[in-house]
C-alpha cells in the first residue's frame, strides 16, 4: 500500500477519442510524474508535475498533456487516441528532487484503445 | 535517449535456487534503483543505491552500484514462490531534478515447483 491511487482500473477506448486518468498522491507528497508501461516493456517516462506546472517531459507527443490540482492531485490527459495508446498507465508521487526511495508508484490505470 | 540494458530477460528456476540478474548502460548514473512488479500492480521499490561499489541488502536481496556506475546487479537467494515477478533496474536522471526514472525492460522471474 503506497498511499497512491489512480482511477480507474480498468477502460476501454475507441481510437480518436480522448481519455482523462486521475491520481491522487500519498499524503504530504507535492510531486507527480506519469509513465506509460506498454506490455512487455518498462515504464517510460511522460511527464512530471511540480507545483501545479509540468516542469519534465519524455518523448511524448503534445496530445499527452496533464493538470495537477492544489492539493496534488493529477489527471493525465490523452487527445486522439491512436492503438498504440494501449497500455498500462502508472502514476508515481514523491517530493520534489527525491531520492529515489521516496518514489512511490500506484496501481496503474489499464487502457484499451480498440 | 537514455538506455538500459537488463539481463536475462527471462529466468525459469527452481524453488530455493539463487537468482542473478544485471543492468548495464553506456551512461554513468548517480543512483541505481531495483524494483519488483507483481502482475495487476505497479513497481514496488526493492533497493536504492547511492554510491559507487556499495553494496546494499534487503533480507534475501542484495544489489550492487557497479564501481563504473555504469552497471548494477540483483542477487535473490533461495527463491521462494512469492519471488514470482517482473524485476526492473532503474536510474534517475544525471542532472536530477524534473526528469524521470528510466527503467529497463525487466527480468521475467518464473519459479517451478
Amino acid at each position: 500500500e503506497t498511499g497512491v491511487t489512480q482511477s480507474p482500473t480498468h477502460l476501454i477506448k475507441t481510437r480518436g477519442q480522448q481519455v482523462t486518468l486521475r491520481c491522487s498522491s500519498q499524503s504530504g507528497h507535492n510531486t507527480v510524474s506519469w509513465y506509460q508501461q506498454a506490455l512487455g516493456q518498462g515504464p517510460q517516462f511522460i511527464f512530471q508535475y511540480y507545483r501545479e506546472e509540468e516542469n519534465g517531459r519524455g518523448n511524448f507527443p503534445p496530445r499527452f498533456s496533464g493538470l495537477q490540482f492544489p492539493n496534488y492531485s493529477s489527471e493525465l490527459n490523452v487527445n486522439a487516441l491512436e492503438l498504440d495508446d494501449s497500455a498500462l498507465y502508472l502514476c508515481a508521487s514523491s517530493l520534489w528532487a527525491a531520492r529515489g526511495n521516496t518514489i512511490y508508484f500506484g496501481e496503474g490505470s489499464w487502457l484499451t484503445v480498440v | 535517449g537514455q538506455q538500459l540494458n537488463q539481463s536475462p530477460q527471462s529466468m525459469f528456476i527452481q524453488e530455493g535456487e539463487d537468482v542473478s540478474m544485471n543492468c548495464t548502460s553506456s551512461s554513468i548514473f548517480n543512483t541505481w534503483l531495483w524494483y519488483k512488479q507483481d502482475p495487476g500492480e505497479g513497481p514496488v521499490l526493492l533497493i536504492a543505491l547511492y554510491k559507487a561499489g556499495e553494496l546494499t541488502s534487503n533480507g534475501r536481496l542484495t544489489a550492487q552500484f557497479g564501481i563504473t556506475r555504469k552497471d548494477s546487479f540483483l542477487n535473490i537467494s533461495a527463491s521462494i514462490p512469492s519471488d514470482v515477478g517482473i524485476y526492473f533496474c532503474a536510474v534517475t536522471p544525471s542532472g536530477g531534478g524534473a526528469d524521470g526514472l528510466t527503467f529497463g525492460k525487466g527480468t521475467h522471474l518464473i519459479i517451478q515447483p
